[in-house]
């Protein structure tokens, strides 16, 4: 048990919906980060909160948004759904933002675009 | 890109040690070099890092070579459990990471 949950474990929507992925981090942990794993594209890194606010991004689609709350969960807004964002999204964290110290996983969310 | 290159699939008996390569020849002077495996679908999961010298803990061995180009990921004694894509990695302060598509160790009985 890495110590990063995410729910929900499973969704499954239709095309032009929108989804909330949601992530709590490590106790103690101020950074998150966003991946997307679908199957011909591996693991993407998709953006990185640092104690609330926008560190780093990634191949991040305009359509994805978002946000660190003061108590350091995540989410991730997906909107205007597409077949081809069928994936896997997990959520890390990490204690700094800036250290050499691991980031840890969480099981992922899978989602499925019908 | 990634800016690891792996093997892409290993076997290895059960019992033995399983010896995981991975070149990094364009590493810089700050990044470290971080393995992870993935099994089946789950989240990947963290398994060592290092900087210049050697490193062990309960899961694995990791060794990097003087200038620093290349790693090798050692599982000691090789479980069945331990089947899974093994992830090499090289980060800057642990960010941002990038996956390449990693080796698929397979142990076999």
């Amino acid at each position: 048990d890495s110590g990063v949950t995410q729910t929900p474990k499973h969704l499954i929507t239709a095309t032009g919906q929108r989804v909330t992925l949601r992530c709590s981090p490590r106790s103690g942990d101020l950074s998150v980060y966003w991946y997307q794993q679908s199957l011909d594209q591996g693991l993407q890194f998709l953006i990185q909160y640092y104690n609330g606010e926008e560190r780093a991004k990634g191949n991040i689609l305009e359509r994805f948004s978002a946000q660190q709350f003061p108590d350091l969960h995540s989410e991730l807004n997906l909107s205007s759904l597409e077949l081809g964002d069928s994936a896997l999204y997990f959520c890390a964290s990490s204690v700094e933002g800036r250290s050499n110290q691991p980031q840890h996983f969480g099981d992922g969310t899978r989602l499925s675009i019908l | 890109d990634a800016k690891t290159t792996q093997p892409t699939s290993m076997d290895c008996a059960e019992g033995r040690a399983a010896n995981l390569p991975c070149n990094h020849s364009t590493i810089s002077g700050n990044e470290y070099v971080y393995w992870y495996r993935q099994i089946h679908s789950q989240g990947p999961q963290y398994i060592i890092h290092g900087l210049k010298n050697n490193e062990t803990n309960e899961m694995a061995s990791l060794i990097i070579t003087e200038d620093r180009k290349s790693s090798t990921l050692i599982l000691p004694h090789a479980t069945l459990r331990d089947t899974a894509v093994y992830y090499c990695i090289v980060s800057h302060y642990g960010q941002n990471f990038v996956f390449g598509p990693g080796t698929r160790l397979s142990v076999l009985p």
